[in-house]
């Protein structure tokens, strides 16, 4: 059965990284895609990026300058940093998998297991 | 990114029929995926591609699309259908975006 983990601190200083590590049990990270995900309270859900298994990334625009996901294979995990954070990256983030299906020749990106999620405060 | 439209409230009677809709410009290029999401709970996939319900999903779940707009259908509501909805989907530049969401409640 997959299972993905959020760990991490749950505050953070404004202006401070935010790290945040997922691990896969169940599974292997060498495979299909992987996302960071989150929702800040009383709001939606927000796609931060993801990191295919050959390491390239694709980035949500408007974090795009502050965001970094990376993956360690040896490990079973992928890692989000953001940096210089503020109040409003204050969130419940979530991790994903990410898998790839054909239609007719399209493509369908679609995320089936997901973390439990983090709360992760900024807060000085 | 694109961005993806929807409702932000929609009701159902118990037991009757709802839509939900998603519009945006990436959806005439790629399939709409629907989440539900419960109060303090992850996103739960129900439909992803075309019209697919991953294991353990009702059949009451059913996603359908045409232009730049897709819809999930919820056929005989019942009590714990109520959630928050969000659809998702790709774009050319391999982006992703989720809609706002629509909250679902089951009179």
């Amino acid at each position: 059965q997959v299972q993905l983990q959020e760990s991490g601190p749950g505050l953070v200083k404004p202006s401070e990284t935010l790290s945040l590590t997922c691990t896969l049990s169940g599974g292997s990270i060498s495979t299909y895609y992987w996302s960071w995900i989150r929702q800040s309270p009383g709001k939606g859900l927000e796609w931060i990026g993801y990191i295919y298994n050959t390491g390239r990334t694709y980035y949500n625009p408007s974090l795009k300058s502050r965001v970094t996901i990376s993956v360690d294979t040896s490990k079973n995990q992928f890692s989000l940093k953001l940096t210089s954070v503020t109040a409003a990256d204050t969130a419940v983030y979530y991790c994903a998998r990410g898998l790839v299906t054909y239609y007719y020749g399209s493509g369908i990106y679609y995320h089936d297991y997901w973390g439990q999620g983090a709360l992760v405060t900024v807060s000085s | 990114s694109s961005d993806l439209t929807q409702d932000p409230a929609v009701s159902v009677a118990l037991g009757q029929t709802v839509g939900i809709t998603c519009q945006g410009d990436s959806l005439r290029n790629y399939y709409a995926n629907w989440y539900q999401q419960k109060p303090g709970q992850a996103p739960l996939l129900v439909i992803y591609g075309k019209n697919n319900r991953p294991s353990g999903i009702p059949d009451r779940f059913s996603g359908s699309s045409s232009g730049n707009t897709a819809s999930l259908t919820v056929t005989g509501a019942q009590a714990e259908d109520e959630a928050d909805y969000y659809c998702n989907s790709r774009d050319n530049s391999g982006t992703e975006v989720f809609g706002g969401g629509t909250k679902l409640t089951v009179l």
